[in-house]
């Protein structure tokens, strides 16, 4: 069983509006969490990794939440546009290795 | 920099065939790793290297190898290929060894098909 579960598992979504993706993950992050955004055809990039002392993390449009006591974190796009099309990984750290989520594939339309 | 690539970028191969997947990275990282990626489920970890002259299992290691040849390069190898393989391969590269300070750079993949 994945420790990282993502929803939705896609989601399609016009240019301009918002939409947030769900991670819940079951592993106690040592210190952080991140998210990843992966192009098709392309390796995952990070975006942001959020530590404990951080319940928000912004980057451009892209805001983190991280909620430690409920084990969830959530990637809001804000304005979104068509570059955005892709999956958005959670990845959570335990102990040598990272454990990622199967992702969310956002599909964004003109 | 060119950051982290893999070759070749496509391959299928015949059940039993062998064959290496090459990674390099310029990033003067010490570690290196790689990871399969198949629909519908997270990465996985195959190997890792924390630094040049290690390799150690990940998650998935059975049917490949690994050699660190050098501080930059990391190859796969499959030595009798079966269409369990059939995924997305992903080499990635950090500084460091710690997944809560290190931050991981992916190459672009190589996508195997055995058939």
């Amino acid at each position: 069983k994945n420790q990282v579960e993502q929803s939705p598992q896609s989601l399609i979504i016009l240019e301009g509006k918002n939409c947030t993706l769900q991670c819940n993950y079951t592993v106690s992050p040592f210190s952080n969490l991140r998210w990843y955004k992966q192009d098709t055809g392309r390796g995952p990039v990070s975006l942001t990794i959020m530590t404990f002392s951080e319940n928000t993390k912004s980057n451009g449009r892209y805001t983190a939440t991280l909620d430690a006591d409920t084990k969830q974190s959530s990637l809001h796009i804000t304005a979104s546009q068509l570059s955005d099309s892709a999956s958005y990984i959670c990845v959570d750290p335990n102990d040598y290795k990272l454990s990622f989520g199967a992702g969310t594939t956002v599909t964004v339309r003109a | 920099n060119a950051g982290v690539t893999q070759t070749p970028k496509f391959q299928v191969l015949k059940t039993g065939q062998s064959m290496t997947l090459q990674c390099a990275q310029d990033m003067n990282h010490n570690s290196m790793y790689w990871y399969r990626q198949d629909p519908g489920m997270g990465l996985r970890l195959i190997y890792y290297s924390a630094s040049e002259g290690t390799t150690d299992k990940g998650e998935v290691p059975n049917g490949y190898n690994v050699s660190r040849l050098n501080k930059r390069e990391f190859s796969l190898r499959l030595e009798s290929a079966a269409p369990s393989q059939t995924s997305v391969y992903f080499c990635a590269s950090s500084l460091g060894l710690s997944v809560n300070t290190d931050t991981q750079y992916f190459g672009p993949g190589t996508r195997l098909t055995v058939l």
